[in-house]
């Protein structure tokens, strides 16, 4: 039984347009993210929510759009996609925000044509 | 800036030795770190952990070592296997917060 999962594994899109990571996790963790890694492997933390509220947000463009529906739920929205969007995107949780390890889902493959 | 570890170093071992992948960390005010390992095509996976009460915390054929005066982690691999090739990465958490900081991560290369 997976821990965190997301889904799509693979998205290919043009530019411009708008597409949505969604993730989930089953073990009853209050705080989830959004990474990104890029093509040299640096992985980068965007939106950690605790809660299902918006706790960190780093600098992200607001065409990101995080949204968490409930504690084991956090979805990624993105409007009018760049190529420089294209990166390994991951999901993760960890039973607090704070001295505790993350788990992570198996990321989604995003490839901006 | 906020800055944990090297560009993407390779390490490359021989099977049955022993492996040391380092990481230096930036931020005086973190007090938490995590070593995670990534496999191809997979999610960072929890490895080891330690507070920065502490200097040393061993698992299983893993040993992390931290140096707060230095600002220096380190991952000991003990009897390095092939199954052990991946990406490693070193993250800090600073001040118990909501926002881990990772390292470019080290390669590591296990010859057969």
């Amino acid at each position: 039984d997976t821990a965190v999962s997301q889904t799509p594994k693979y998205l290919v899109t043009q530019m411009g347009n708008d597409k949505s990571i969604k993730c989930e996790q089953n073990l009853g963790h209050d705080t989830m993210y959004w990474y990104k890694q890029d093509s040299k492997k640096f992985l980068k933390i965007m939106f950690s929510y605790n809660n299902k509220e918006l706790i960190i947000n780093e600098t992200v463009p607001n065409r990101f759009s995080p949204k968490s529906p409930d504690k084991a739920h956090l979805n990624l929205h993105i409007n009018s996609l760049e190529l420089g969007d294209s990166a390994v995107y991951f999901c993760a949780s960890s039973q607090d925000g704070g001295y505790t390890e993350a788990f992570f889902g198996q990321g989604t493959r995003l490839t901006v044509v | 800036g906020e800055s944990v570890g090297l560009h993407l170093p390779t390490l490359s071992v021989q099977e049955g030795d022993n492996s040391i992948i380092n990481c230096a960390y930036s931020n005086s005010a973190s007090d938490y770190f995590i070593w995670y390992k990534q496999e191809s095509g997979k999610g960072p996976q929890f490895i080891i952990d330690i507070r920065s009460n502490m200097d040393k915390r061993q698992g299983q054929r893993v040993t992390v070592l931290l140096n707060k005066t230095v600002k220096h982690l380190s991952l000991q691999i003990a009897a390095t296997q092939p199954g052990d090739s991946a990406v490693y990465f070193c993250a800090e958490n600073i001040g118990g917060g909501f926002k881990t900081i990772f390292g470019a991560g080290t390669r590591l290369f296990v010859k057969a």
